[in-house]
């Protein structure tokens, strides 16, 4: 299974903008990109994914490398309820997504 | 409309003993995931239904657990002979689609005594 490699843990100043990055040096060309966050006491949260190109919804947005081994999650202005931990994951052409260990965002005031 | 429903929301059980988790997955989605995640971990893939295809069990982590999906809706986790170390929370998983995203329960949180 193509692996993802994210920072354990992460700051960010509230309302500043931050940049998740993600590692993803064996993906395949069918591969997807995903994100997810999972607040405590909760199951995860869909977030954003793409394939090649940079995505963007109201959430946050997406930026793909040319080579596509590497992404970052962009949040414009963080909120102190942005604090989570967030998962690249990578989906495979049969479906099956493996998560990580993500990077705990803490976001302060 | 009505998001990934899990049953119960919380079990305790005693060493040896089998236990049943229930997933309750989004109407008409067609793919039904199942995963651990131990205290302060990430998730740990368990095992994955892809409409009438065989499922993907290459996750689960003894033949003590077992998973199935009847009619292509609700799913049911098994964990026969439980021990300490099952002591997790266990999260079900569904989507539309291939190119959808996940969409997901509360958990069931599993102590083991």
């Amino acid at each position: 299974d193509a692996k993802t490699t994210q920072p354990n843990s992460m700051e960010s100043n509230e309302e500043e903008p931050v940049h998740l990055p993600c590692n993803h040096s064996t993906i395949s060309g069918t591969d997807y990109i995903h994100w997810y966050r999972q607040l405590p006491s909760q199951g995860p949260e869909y977030v954003i994914h793409g394939l090649t190109s940079n995505v963007n919804n109201r959430m946050a947005s997406l930026a793909i490398a040319e080579d596509r081994k590497s992404s970052t999650l962009i949040l414009h202005r963080a909120t102190l309820r942005d604090a989570a931990v967030y998962y690249c994951i990578l989906r495979d052409w049969a479906g099956k997504s493996t998560f990580g260990d993500g990077t705990t965002l803490t976001v302060k005031p | 409309g009505a998001g990934v429903s899990q049953s119960p929301s919380n079990k305790v059980t005693e060493k040896g003993k089998d236990v049943e988790l229930r997933c309750d997955p989004i109407s008409g989605h067609t793919a039904l995931y199942w995963y651990r995640q131990s205290l302060g971990q990430g998730l740990e893939f368990l095992i994955y239904f892809q409409g009438n295809s065989a499922p993907d069990k290459s996750g689960l982590p003894s033949d003590r657990f077992s998973a199935e999906r009847t009619g292509g809706s609700v799913s049911t986790l098994t964990i026969q002979r439980t021990q300490q170390e099952d002591s997790a929370v266990y999260l079900c998983a569904s989507r539309w689609d291939y190119g959808s995203p996940l969409h997901f329960g509360n958990g069931t949180r599993l102590t083991v005594t």
